[in-house]
């Protein structure tokens, strides 16, 4: 298909290990987004890339959190030393160009449990 | 910093009963987005709007932008049950801005 694929879609893990969300934006969009997605809660930013320039970090909610996107297209969130608190959908969006009101392509999701 | 009220949290109605929900901003938006998520998958923008005043419909969907920039509703009018799931208003100041999502409406249509 040609959406936004995000692997693993669910993943349980112990408090304290590491773990990788990856995401493979729609071939040719230049901008990237991970919005986390918690228990009756909307979708909070966390990271935008957009081509080349440097990401936009600001929405990252400590240093434990970091993110990827090499070659300018698959993405991997890396949450180091998880906690309980971080137990959420996180979400991946694409669009082509970046201009903020254009639409957003979002993948299903990759559902993390920290135990 | 910008908070989005979205209201109300949860609605249960039955089917062929029209919707209403609204979401207002702590400041001004220059642009409104409404969202719908079905369980399991990701929000799929259903209508965007960019005017003060605007009224946008998207089949049974049917949106409007605030005069005073710093609000939105989305009505669905004879609602079906392919309608229920999650619908979050979203908006943004300017280009440079990320966008903030309201909390969600979770829409149940009762059997």
């Amino acid at each position: 298909g040609a959406g936004v694929s995000q692997s693993p879609s669910n993943k349980v893990t112990e408090k304290g290990k590491d773990v990788e969300l990856r995401c493979d934006p729609i071939s040719g969009h230049t901008a990237l987004y991970w919005y986390r997605q918690s228990l009756g809660q909307g979708l909070e930013f966390l990271i935008y890339f957009q081509g080349n320039s440097a990401p936009d970090k600001s929405g990252l909610p400590s240093d434990r959190f970091s993110a990827e996107r090499t070659g300018g297209s698959v993405s991997t969130l890396t949450i180091q030393r998880t906690q309980q608190e971080d137990s959420a959908v996180y979400l991946c969006a694409s669009s082509s160009t970046g201009t903020v009101g254009e639409t957003q392509y979002f993948g299903p999701g990759t559902r993390l449990l920290v135990l | 910093g910008q908070q989005l009220n979205q209201s109300p949290q949860s609605m249960f109605i039955q089917e062929g009963e029209d919707v209403s929900m609204n979401c207002t901003s702590s400041s001004i938006f220059n642009t409104w987005l409404w969202y719908k998520q079905d369980p399991g998958e990701g929000p799929v923008l259903l209508i965007a709007l960019y005017k003060a005043g605007e009224l946008t419909s998207n089949g049974r969907l049917t949106a409007q932008f605030g005069i005073t920039r710093k609000d939105s509703f989305l009505n669905i009018s004879a609602s079906i049950p392919s309608d229920v799931g999650i619908y979050f208003c979203a908006g943004y100041w300017n280009r440079d801005d990320k966008i903030i999502f309201g909390k969600g409406t979770r829409l149940h249509i009762l059997p």
